[in-house]
């Protein structure tokens, strides 16, 4: 059994520029939410896939949007990136719709100069 | 609306001395409370969960927790601590077993020889 795994690990953008981070679920999860974490600060909710549609949303505005695939792999995009953005972006993956048993990936550690 | 509060961003206690993280929550519904801990350049683990059976809940590494309702309060203790403890720890809240997971700011365990 594989576990949650995103790529690319670290990453280096300009302010103004388009991301894309990739996460793979655990074997047999079909949900994937988002999680923005700031230094120093604990991770805050961004938005939840469950069966390749949004499943809700946090206090992110629209430049964050995502994608949940067939095989319940994701994606999360963000455009014209801001300084603040720069922060560790975790992807966590459970069966169904429930919290109560989340698995995180090791996140992306993204950079915004 | 929900909140977390973790009292002291910073705990360092000697190895084998008792642990003691301290998680305050405020909720309009009755809560599900989580522990997680993250390793350095990792994503999280999670420790052990609250989901309203019984009160004192067992997790992993020899960790627990008990919810206190009157108290509104779910503290993290560990008998004696190890070395290898030493990591962030976050507080969780969320809104039955379905709602997103909100994040306390994280208290970081120092571990002494």
């Amino acid at each position: 059994e594989t576990g949650v795994t995103q790529s690319p690990t670290h990453l280096i953008k300009t302010r103004g520029q388009q991301v894309t981070l990739r996460c793979s679920s655990q074997s047999g999860h079909n949900t994937v939410s988002w999680y923005q974490q700031a230094l120093g600060q604990g991770p805050q909710f961004i938005f939840q896939y469950y069966r390749e549609e949004e499943n809700g949303r946090g206090n992110f505005p629209p430049r964050f949007s995502g994608l949940q695939f067939p095989n319940y792999s994701s994606e999360l995009n963000v455009n014209a990136l801001e300084l603040d953005d720069s922060a560790l972006y975790l992807c966590a993956s459970s069966f169904g719709q429930e919290q109560t048993s989340q698995y995180f990936g090791p996140g992306t550690r993204l950079l915004v100069l | 609306a929900q909140s977390v509060t973790q009292l002291g961003s910073h705990v360092s206690v000697s190895e084998g001395a008792l642990v003691l993280l301290r998680c305050n929550y405020s909720s309009s519904v009755p809560p599900y409370l989580f522990w997680y801990v993250q390793y350095p350049n990792q994503g999280l683990q999670l420790l052990l969960k609250y989901t309203s059976a019984a009160t004192l809940v067992k997790g992993i590494n020899g960790f627990e927790a008990e919810f206190k309702k009157s108290e509104t309060s779910f503290h993290l203790t560990k008998p004696s601590a190890h070395m290898s403890d030493a990591a962030e720890y976050f507080c969780a809240v969320s809104r039955g077993s379905q709602g997103n997971l909100i994040f306390g700011k994280g208290t970081k365990l120092s571990v002494k020889p």
